[in-house]
């Protein structure tokens, strides 16, 4: 069976320091992978998805970026964090687009 | 553009009663998909059940069902037999090259 995987589970960096955050999936291939961000109390936001190795859409103009190294691994990261960056990052995979996608646990991250 | 609409913020229900999440889409696009999902306090997105724009009949998962009304543009999910557990927030979505979410439910089950 398929199965997702984010880390860490939580994160408190203060402004203006660097972000990785990392995704991996196992149990299948080619997924597409998608990385969100929702806000307290709102619905998610799509910020980047994948459908092959160093494919990366962008949705939102924003100091993050993503990559792909692997074919089941995405990495969510920026160079500088805001404050407005603080938010649960959740990172999912589907077999194709127009059909379900699975999500990972969750990264709560904390800006200060 | 596509766009969801979930207009009840919040809903009550009794223990074992039958409730109904409503969601409005609107789309250009013949072919989408429509999607439920439960978001438990935990913060995990947990897949529910998944209604294709072309399906002629409602799609249904145990004890979710999906009142898919494609002339009036409405996806609700009905929830049969309410149970404790099903106290979380309820997210509809619409998939037609990207997922996009409604701002939520937040469903409330009364012992």
């Amino acid at each position: 069976s398929q199965t997702i995987h984010q880390w860490p589970a939580t994160l408190v960096q203060p402004v203006g320091s660097p972000l990785s955050l990392e995704c991996t999936v196992e149990g299948t291939s080619n997924p597409n992978l998608y990385w969100y961000r929702q806000a307290a109390g709102r619905g998610l936001q799509l910020l980047f998805y994948s459908v092959g190795i160093g494919q990366i859409s962008s949705e939102v103009p924003q100091n993050l970026s993503a990559s792909r190294p692997q074919d089941r691994q995405f990495i969510l990261s920026s160079k500088k964090l805001l404050l407005s960056d603080s938010g649960f990052y959740l990172c999912a995979w589907s077999v194709t687009t127009l059909r379900e996608q699975f999500f990972g646990p969750g990264t709560r991250l904390t800006v200060l | 553009a596509q766009k969801i609409t979930q207009t009840q913020p919040g809903m009550f229900v009794q223990e074992k009663e039958a409730v109904t999440l409503d969601c409005t889409y609107d789309t250009s696009d013949q072919s989408y998909g429509l999607f439920w999902y439960k978001q438990p306090s935990s913060g995990e997105m947990i897949f529910l059940i998944y209604q294709g724009s072309y399906d002629e009949q409602n799609a249904t998962e145990g004890r979710y069902s999906l009142n898919f009304q494609k002339a009036r543009k409405s996806a609700n999910l009905v929830i049969s037999a309410s149970q404790l557990g099903d106290s979380a927030m309820y997210f509809c979505a619409i998939e037609g090259g990207k997922l996009i979410f409604g701002q939520g439910t937040e469903l409330s089950v009364k012992p």
